[in-house]
């Protein structure tokens, strides 16, 4: 069964201060990752896509890693704001009959002063 | 260029009733996917749709069903509502299927359905 599990469930953490989330997947065959950011009532933001062949990718403050051999992923914040107060969605896109996009619970990251 | 729209924003039905939602895609996008959010069970993938095929179906019974227009609007009903149905419904537009490749989804503001 296509999985996606991330951890931790939740974070606090103070303003000006660097985190990493962790999304760990077992869908099979591979097409993509995908994170996301949820601000509270509203829909997800999308961070980053990474293919198979991508090891980082970028986007300001945010870092994303892939190791498709173990089948793990990262988020990295950097110099955390209090905007980045949100739900963080790991997303596993498969390919050919396993093309489903297959959602993460998520972590809740909380940015404190 | 304007964003993925939903309507209605909000919603409250009754039990054993119908609903439809909607979905306007941003333009030139031919997919569009539904799902279901709920505080204990996350963001749950509901169906697909491209150029106004299904294209991927989730695990939800055949209560809910929805389906494509030719200008990419969607539309998504829910016949003999229940309680559990109460969530916020989101959509997503992309340029192509998500099996087709690392396609952006853009997701609207969603709908909250609640359940009385």
């Amino acid at each position: 069964k296509n999985q996606v599990e991330q951890s931790p469930q939740s974070l606090i953490i103070l303003e000006g201060k660097n985190c990493t989330l962790q999304c760990n997947y077992t869908v099979s065959p591979f097409s993509n990752l995908r994170w996301y950011k949820q601000d509270t009532g509203r829909g997800p933001v999308s961070l980053t896509i990474m293919t198979f062949s991508e090891n980082t990718k970028s986007n300001g403050r945010y870092t994303a890693t892939l190791d498709a051999d173990t089948k793990q992923s990262s988020l990295h914040i950097t110099a955390s704001q209090l905007s980045d107060s949100a739900s963080y969605i790991c997303v596993v896109s498969g390919a050919g009959t396993a093309s489903k996009l297959t959602f993460g619970t998520g972590t809740r990251l909380q940015v404190t002063l | 260029k304007a964003g993925v729209t939903q309507t209605p924003r909000y919603l409250i039905k009754t039990r054993g009733q119908q609903v439809t939602l909607s979905c306007s895609p941003i333009s030139g996008h031919r997919s569009v996917s539904w799902y279901q959010q709920t505080p204990g069970q996350g963001l749950q993938f509901l169906f697909e749709y491209f150029s106004e095929t299904q294209r991927n179906k989730g695990n939800f019974p055949g209560r809910f069903s929805g389906r494509q227009f030719s200008n990419s609007r969607s539309e998504m009903n829910v016949s003999t509502l229940e309680l559990g149905d109460s969530a916020l419904y989101l959509c997503a537009s992309s340029l192509a299927s998500a099996g087709q490749g690392a396609y952006e989804q853009f997701f609207g503001p969603g709908t909250r359905l609640t359940v009385l």
